[in-house]
């Protein structure tokens, strides 16, 4: 069956080190991958997507890597703040439709 | 440029009530989608409109839901007769193309029926 998962349910790290959250598939296909951060109370706000021929996206303090042998993708937050405190979603985007699927989240607390 | 947006941002309904959720998606994006937060679940795929055209609405749990896009700006999601397991926080998210690139979302409908 089709399963998506990010690592763990919650991340705690210190400020200023940096954070690793996974996202592991089963079963898909995705041409797309995309990261989200929610809030409490708000929608997903999305970050970065990498494509399924790229190995690695940068964007500020933020990097996500893709391993389609793998069926992996990593996401990095270096020198992490506690403003950076969240959940973060991984979504999949099979291409041959327009669905995004997404893991259930991990929620990062970042101390200071 | 404003966000998307969805109205109301709560609403708590009695089972058999009718609901109408609304989201008015950034102006100019002709992809409009619905998604669907049940407790402890992830986020799931509703439907997919381009402009006032259905592309896909596979992710519709039953007939009770009934999304519209007149005219091809806002949309509407009525849920009739609402259903217990129909609580959830229902998002709304727009895009200007349909793939290779990031949704914004609103901030979403809490929906509770008791």
């Amino acid at each position: 069956s089709q399963k998506i998962e990010q690592n763990s349910e919650a991340l705690n790290i210190q400020e200023g080190k940096t954070a690793t959250l996974t996202c592991n598939y089963t079963n898909y296909s995705p041409a797309y991958l995309q990261w989200y951060r929610q809030d409490p109370g708000r929608g997903p706000v999305f970050l970065l997507l990498i494509r399924e021929n790229e190995k690695e996206k940068r964007k500020e303090r933020l990097k996500v890597t893709f391993d389609t042998t793998l069926k992996q993708s990593l996401f990095h937050i270096t020198a992490s703040q506690p403003a950076d405190s969240a959940t973060y979603l991984c979504a999949l985007d099979e291409g041959s439709n327009y669905k995004l699927t997404f893991g259930k989240g991990t929620l990062l607390t970042v101390n200071p | 440029e404003a966000g998307v947006t969805q109205f109301p941002s709560h609403s708590v309904i009695e089972k058999g009530q009718t609901v109408t959720l609304r989201c008015d998606p950034i102006s100019g994006h002709d992809n409009l989608y619905w998604y669907r937060r049940v407790m402890g679940k992830e986020i799931k795929f509703l439907l997919h409109f381009v402009k006032e055209s259905k592309q896909d609405e596979s992710g519709m749990p039953n007939n009770r839901f009934l999304a519209e896009r007149t005219g091809g700006t806002y949309s509407t999601l009525k849920v009739q007769p609402a259903e217990l397991e129909d609580s959830g926080v229902y998002f709304c998210a727009s895009s200007q193309v349909t793939q290779g690139s990031g949704y914004t979302f609103g901030s979403g409908t809490r929906l509770t029926v008791v």
